[in-house]
């Protein structure tokens, strides 16, 4: 599987778009990008996932660049509640066992 | 969306004894069941995959005989730490999946062995 490389903490001020970035240079053409977070003492939460098109569900959108060697999961208006650690994961199929990095500690601030 | 139980939350028991997790998924049928743990302030670490009616695979270095696994249908995983001891305390968490879809995980069990 690709290694995903994301920054190590953010913080995003309340009511503004969350833009959380990854990069996953070793791609292969079949794999997906997967968003979960995990908010503390709580299971992760799956958040979206996209091949090579933009996606956007209820929940957030994820932008994928035209090479796939990154990608940015955008909340668009950050809430207390959104304050989690968001891992990037990059896999053939969600089915599969997922391996977790150590992600990208989301701080949102009032 | 998808929603995957997990019983009980928390466990405090006395080192020698066996503890038993269930996962569940609510509202479809997975045909494969993932367990993971995670220490404090690291990330998840997958402990085993498990299919519907067949046995467990597990990851280097977790004992088999320790942690036993059962998958007996398409809706229920079950996780049994046997004989735990304090370096067994952590927070174990399970998931769910079916081809081609996302996981989804429960809320995890905090086993805390004293």
């Amino acid at each position: 599987d690709a290694k995903t490389t994301q920054p190590t903490s953010m913080d995003c001020a309340e009511g503004r778009a969350a833009n959380l970035p990854c990069n996953h240079s070793t791609i292969s053409g079949n794999e997906y990008v997967y968003w979960y977070r995990q908010i503390h003492s709580q299971g992760p939460q799956y958040i979206i996932h996209g091949l090579k098109n933009n996606e956007t569900n209820e929940m957030a959108s994820l932008i994928i660049t035209e090479d796939r060697k990154s990608s940015t999961l955008i909340l668009p208006h950050a809430t207390l509640r959104d304050t989690a650690v968001y891992y990037c994961i990059v896999r053939v199929s969600g089915a599969n066992n997922l391996f977790f990095g150590t992600g990208t500690r989301l701080t949102v601030i009032p | 969306g998808a929603v995957v139980s997990q019983h009980p939350s928390r466990v405090i028991c006395k080192s020698g004894t066996s503890v038993k997790i269930e996962c569940r998924s609510l509202d479809f049928q997975a045909t494969t069941m993932f367990w993971y743990r995670q220490f404090p302030k690291q990330s998840l670490m997958l402990m085993a995959t498990s299919n519907e009616g067949s046995k467990a695979t597990y990851e280097q270095g977790v004992e088999k005989d320790k942690f036993l696994i059962n998958h007996a249908s398409l809706t229920l995983s079950t996780l049994t730490v046997t004989s735990a001891h304090p370096e067994d305390s952590s927070f174990y968490i399970c998931s769910a999946s079916r081809e081609f879809q996302p996981q989804h995980f429960g809320d995890g069990t905090r086993l805390s062995i004293l």
